[in-house]
């Protein structure tokens, strides 16, 4: 059974840092791209950033390039957000996410997490 | 980049049909055929319904069909139940490795 299980949030003050995990399980890890997606209270979704198999290649949302660092461990099973001069608007729940296709770009995402969640305020 | 343009609501009755529409530009939607949909009911995780536009993965019930024209994409909900009743959200990707979400839709299944 595919888990996907992110860990790491809370109440951080505006212009802080917070680091998000998602450890992997029931798929082999390493053979898929892997996702942060986020959904602040009340709101619609937002896609935050996705990394290669091996981590050379990583894309971000415009809303928090430059901010937020996504990077993976493999012999771990677990992805993280590193996140940066957070703000008010980064508050959300943050979604792992997975698209079950291993020689795919991630359009889309088949497999989510439960989520964590992310409170910026002072 | 602005959310795609989703109605804030929808309502059928039962055994009805519904279409929600997803409007975004040639850079996106009408741009690519990687426009995908999300069910949401409240305090879950979304569940893919739709990718590459019209197809649906596997468990999903035939009852939801996806279609695209244009620069629009719409999600029809067939033979409306009670269990249908939830957020939907379209995605596209829009070029430059990024993707971008709708605002979301409330079906409501009166």
């Amino acid at each position: 059974e595919v888990q996907l299980v992110e860990s790491g949030g809370g109440l951080v003050q505006p212009g802080g840092s917070l680091r998000l995990s998602c450890a992997a399980s029931g798929f082999s890890f390493s053979s898929y791209w892997v996702n942060w997606v986020r959904q602040a209270p009340g709101k619609g979704l937002e896609w935050v950033a996705s990394i290669i198999q091996d981590g050379s290649e990583k894309f971000y949302g415009d809303s928090v390039k430059g901010r937020f660092t996504i990077s993976r461990d493999n012999a771990k099973n677990s992805l993280y957000l590193e996140m940066n001069s957070l703000r008010a608007e980064d508050t959300a729940l943050y979604y792992c996410a997975v698209q079950h296709c291993s020689t795919c770009y991630p359009y889309y995402f088949d497999w989510w997490g439960r989520g964590t969640l992310v409170t910026v305020s002072s | 980049q602005s959310a795609l343009t989703q109605p804030p609501s929808a309502a059928g009755s039962p055994g009805q049909s519904v279409t929600i529409s997803c409007t975004g530009t040639s850079s996106d939607v009408g741009g690519y055929k990687y426009v995908s949909w999300y069910q949401q009911h409240p305090g879950k995780a979304p569940k893919l319904m739709i990718y590459d536009f019209s197809k649906r993965p596997s468990g999903v019930p035939d009852r939801f069909s996806g279609s695209k024209s244009g620069n629009t994409a719409s999600l029809t909900v067939s033979g409306l139940q009670a269990e249908d009743e939830a957020d939907y959200y379209c995605c596209s990707y829009a070029g430059s490795n990024k993707l971008i979400f709708g605002g979301g839709t409330k079906l409501t299944v009166l």
